[in-house]
């Protein structure tokens, strides 16, 4: 079983729509959650962070942390067609060095 | 210029080559890493780097090597590239704001490998 699991999709959605990607993960000393997007032919970029349980809201972004079901959500309100990329969560206990496992990532399309 | 930069951003090499790639960062943060993403695999770490004397093998070193030139200088070497060592190859850097969770990597734009 891998450590984290990420539907790949594709999703695709028309723009103002309400998007929420997901993933899920089995080790349970998972502590630190992140999303990042990447751009087609482009290196992730940290989009939002979170230490253990609990919503974060950036803008139109929102993180969702339930460990109790080992399972975290981003939120995207008003998609915009600037948001079409791959999605990936990542995430790591404390005092591992830094390593983080990394989901498989899940493409959206925002249609105008 | 970007912070972290990797060359080539595209390579083609044939069964056997030693090949090299290239990372160098001006964020100066004293961590960097190699990643390797696979569609459907996601993304896997290969070696990791605390310092310039620090070096570790991540999940999936076997084939690789690294050396860590200085603290803005990061390389992975293929001694003999095999088809599947295709994929795309990240580097990323860190700093130790990330022990408490904070911040995350910042990752170069990849450099795609094919091996034929």
């Amino acid at each position: 079983q891998k450590e984290v699991e990420q539907d790949p999709g594709p999703l695709s959605v028309p723009e103002g729509a309400i998007v929420s990607l997901n993933c899920t993960y089995s080790n349970s000393a998972f502590q630190y959650f992140m999303w990042y997007r990447q751009y087609s032919r482009k290196g992730p970029e940290l989009l939002m962070y979170t230490y253990s349980s609990g919503n974060k809201e950036d803008g139109r972004f929102t993180a969702q942390v339930d460990k109790s079901s080992k399972y975290i959500s981003l939120f995207i309100r008003d998609s915009q067609p600037s948001d079409s990329a791959t999605y990936l969560c990542a995430m790591r206990q404390r005092n591992t060095g830094n390593q983080f496992y990394f989901g498989t990532g899940t493409s959206l399309t925002v249609i105008p | 210029d970007a912070d972290v930069t990797q060359t080539p951003r595209n390579r083609i090499t044939k069964t056997g080559k030693r090949i090299m790639l290239e990372c160098s960062q001006t964020k100066g943060h004293d961590r960097m890493y190699w990643y390797r993403q696979d569609p459907g695999l996601g993304l896997r770490l290969i070696y990791y780097s605390f310092d310039v004397k620090d070096i570790n093998k991540g999940e999936i070193s076997d084939g690789y090597s690294v050396s860590r030139q200085a603290q803005a200088k990061f390389s992975l070497s293929l001694e003999s590239a095999i088809p599947n060592q295709t994929a795309l190859y990240f580097c990323a850097t860190s700093d130790s704001q990330g022990d408490r969770g904070l911040g995350g990597y910042t990752f170069g734009s990849g450099t795609r490998l094919t091996v034929v």
